[in-house]
């Protein structure tokens, strides 16, 4: 049972415009969601956060929205680069339970091109 | 900056063969964990650690086993390797959750 969905495997964009991901998912229990980036032949990087006490988080030119009712979050990056073109990965971890200690669960990615 | 270091980019094994994954932080991380990342499968959690000497089945830990006999090394030991296992694996660590996780780079591995 995939609890974080990604339903979008690709994403072709043109530099300049906003790239917009989607992220889904059916645990009710997450409360924190992150967004990593994954270039080729490298480990994914941390690339933004958020609580589930917020509704927003914007770090330059990323933007994450989330909404609990919905479920859903989205990843927004603008204007695009073409140094964006990579694969994103949404994820969400369960912290409620105490502690700092959590696991991450990702979803299947979808890879952005940005095109010059 | 955490550094992440997977000992190996690339390797090749054959069939039935014991295979040693190394991974080490140099942050005194507590948490470190194993994921292999498929196309079309995104990435999956193979086993985790919380602290040294423990570990955590993740969701796929069939064919796998870890030892923390160190907090800063994770190791990820495939007992007799299958072609099925031919993959990317993933090694990160994480101090808390405001850091998200830090990964390596990656080690491919090639059963034949």
């Amino acid at each position: 049972d995939q609890q974080v969905k990604q339903n979008s495997p690709s994403l072709s964009v043109q530099e300049g415009r906003i790239s917009i991901l989607n992220c889904d998912y059916t645990n009710s229990m997450f409360d924190y969601f992150l967004w990593y980036k994954k270039y080729p032949a490298e480990g994914p990087t941390f690339l933004i956060s958020i609580s589930s006490i917020k509704d927003k988080n914007e770090d330059g030119r990323f933007t994450v929205f989330l909404n609990k009712s919905a479920k859903h979050l989205s990843l927004h990056i603008v204007p695009s680069q073409p140094g964006d073109s990579a694969v994103y990965f949404c994820a969400a971890a369960r912290t409620n339970s105490g502690g700092s200690n959590y696991k991450l669960t990702f979803g299947k990615g979808t890879l952005l091109t940005v095109n010059p | 900056d955490v550094k992440v270091t997977q000992s190996s980019r690339y390797l090749v094994k054959r069939t039935g063969e014991k295979v040693f994954l190394e991974c080490v932080q140099d942050m005194d991380h507590e948490n470190m964990f194993w994921y292999r990342q498929d196309p079309g499968l995104g990435l999956r959690l193979i086993y985790f650690s919380y602290d040294v000497k423990m570990k955590e089945k993740g969701d796929i830990p069939e064919g796998y086993s870890v030892s923390r006999e160190k907090k800063e090394r994770f190791s990820l030991i495939l007992e007799s390797a299958s072609t099925n296992q031919t993959s990317m694996y993933l090694c990160a660590s994480s101090l808390d959750r405001g850091s998200g996780y830090t990964f390596g780079s990656g080690t491919r591995l090639t059963v034949v």
